[in-house]
């Protein structure tokens, strides 16, 4: 199947540094979105991007279908961004979809 | 208009028991799906459902089943439960357009099972 790559594993940052999350895939896709977990365990969408630019406040993604990766952006991060930021492509067979996930990354904002 | 539901929030379980999760699908949404998410294995895919139907399925043991109703709600059964079946269970909805182009996915809150 469709392997999920996403780096760092882990990023620390202090209250307003910029920082980019990237996400590589194996093989074409239907679609990427970007969640984010909270600490309750919550999926948030935050871009649903199978190719292109987004943007989204102070988060942005770039998705470049043809060279299989993504990019999210966060800009003057908050403590409140902090979390596990997942990854997930979707390949459709026929009418059948599912999303596979990367293993995230997790982004601890300190003041 | 309202998210998607998961109930109940958590569950303890003993081993060998069965368990029924329930999720209710934001409001005209047709497709629902499953996710199983643990420490070391991550998010994993377990069903996915359209208009009652089951229209792919995960790796996963004939002991976890699920179904849809007309209303699009949908239920998950894990039987003869075991000690790695503790996990946080995810359900998404989606719509699709009058193209059958679909939209992202929206995730509920999950329920936490724990197996003892």
């Amino acid at each position: 199947g469709i392997q999920v790559e996403q780096s760092p594993p882990d990023l620390i940052l202090q209250e307003g540094a910029n920082s980019t999350l990237r996400c590589n895939f194996s093989d074409s896709v239907n679609n990427l979105q970007w969640f984010h977990q909270n600490p309750w365990g919550q999926l948030i969408n935050l871009f649903y991007i199978p190719s292109g630019t987004k943007q989204n406040g102070r988060l942005s993604a770039t998705t470049v279908a043809t060279e299989r990766y993504s990019l999210l952006y966060i800009s003057s991060s908050q403590t409140t961004d902090s979390g596990v930021y997942f990854c997930a492509v979707e390949r459709r067979t026929g009418t059948a979809s599912k999303l596979t996930f990367g293993t995230g990354t997790r982004l601890q904002v300190t003041l | 208009k309202a998210g998607v539901t998961q109930t109940p929030r958590y569950l303890i379980k003993t081993r060998g028991q069965q368990v029924t999760l329930s999720c209710s699908p934001i409001s005209g949404h047709r497709s629902v799906s499953w996710y199983q998410q643990t420490p070391g294995q991550g998010l994993q895919f377990l069903f996915e459902y359209f208009s009652e139907t089951q229209r792919n399925k995960g790796n996963f043991p004939g002991r976890f089943s699920g179904r849809q109703f007309s209303n699009s709600r949908s239920e998950m059964n894990v039987s003869t439960l075991e000690l790695g079946d503790s996990a946080l269970y995810l359900c998404a909805s989606r719509a699709w357009n009058d193209g059958y182009e679909p939209f992202g996915y929206t995730f509920g809150s999950g329920t936490r099972l724990t197996v003892v």
